[in-house]
């Protein structure tokens, strides 16, 4: 089982639709928690972090659930350009820099 | 913005020759890792370095070193090249202050012949 699961997609949605993503993590320890997105042969990008409190950029909303282990992204008003991949990620425990990734979701917004 | 600066951006070499990537973090970043990423796979981590100390190791071959120098780059130096070495290796940079917030350079896609 990995560390980090998310459900691999794709998502195949229309321009202005909103889209949901979930990640679970194992590891009860991990301290902290982001999404990034990948474009395709390209670096992961930072898109936000994840706290508990739950939190917002413009058109993204992210929730922390450390009881579920579960993390979700929400992409409200889908841009052409929000197309790519987008990777859960957490810290491998209390105090640890490594990050482990999910395998990604990968969205595509058509027009 | 400054970001992460690899270099070289490509690189071929056959089996059992060594490789040096190198990684400038962004200016005032402390942390530098390395990840690297398989086709079709997720990004492994495999060492990190903190004000010039290695701070973290993961999944490095023991063929693979890395060090930080003074001015905070980094190398990752890979001898006895394999067939399986092929992949895309991102450097990321950090600063401690800023809650783990890793940022990624470019990668070097390493191919070996």
């Amino acid at each position: 089982r990995k560390e980090v699961e998310q459900d691999p997609g794709p998502f195949n949605v229309p321009e202005g639709a909103t889209v949901a993503f979930n990640c679970t993590y194992s590891n009860s320890a991990s301290q902290s928690f982001f999404w990034y997105r990948q474009d395709c042969r390209k670096e992961p990008k930072l898109l936000m972090s994840v706290y508990s409190s739950g939190n917002e950029d413009g058109r993204f909303t992210a929730q922390l659930n450390r009881a579920s282990q579960y993390i979700s992204l929400l992409i409200r008003d889908s841009k052409l350009s929000d197309s790519a991949t987008y990777l859960c990620v957490v810290n491998e425990g209390d105090s640890s820099y490594k990050l482990i990734f999910g395998s990604g979701t990968r969205l595509l917004v058509r027009p | 913005a400054a970001g992460v600066i690899q270099s070289p951006r490509h690189l071929i070499k056959e089996k059992r020759e060594t490789a040096t990537l190198k990684c400038y973090p962004i200016p005032r970043h402390d942390t530098v890792y390395w990840y690297q990423q398989g086709p079709g796979q997720d990004p492994q981590f495999l060492i990190s370095f903190y004000e010039k100390m290695q701070s973290d190791k993961g999944s490095i071959p023991d063929r693979f070193s890395a060090q930080q120098f003074s001015d905070y780059h980094s190398e990752l130096n890979m001898s006895s090249l394999e067939l399986g070495d092929s992949a895309l290796y991102f450097c990321a940079s950090s600063n401690r202050d800023r809650d783990y917030e890793q940022y990624f350079g470019p990668g070097t896609r390493l191919t070996v012949t």
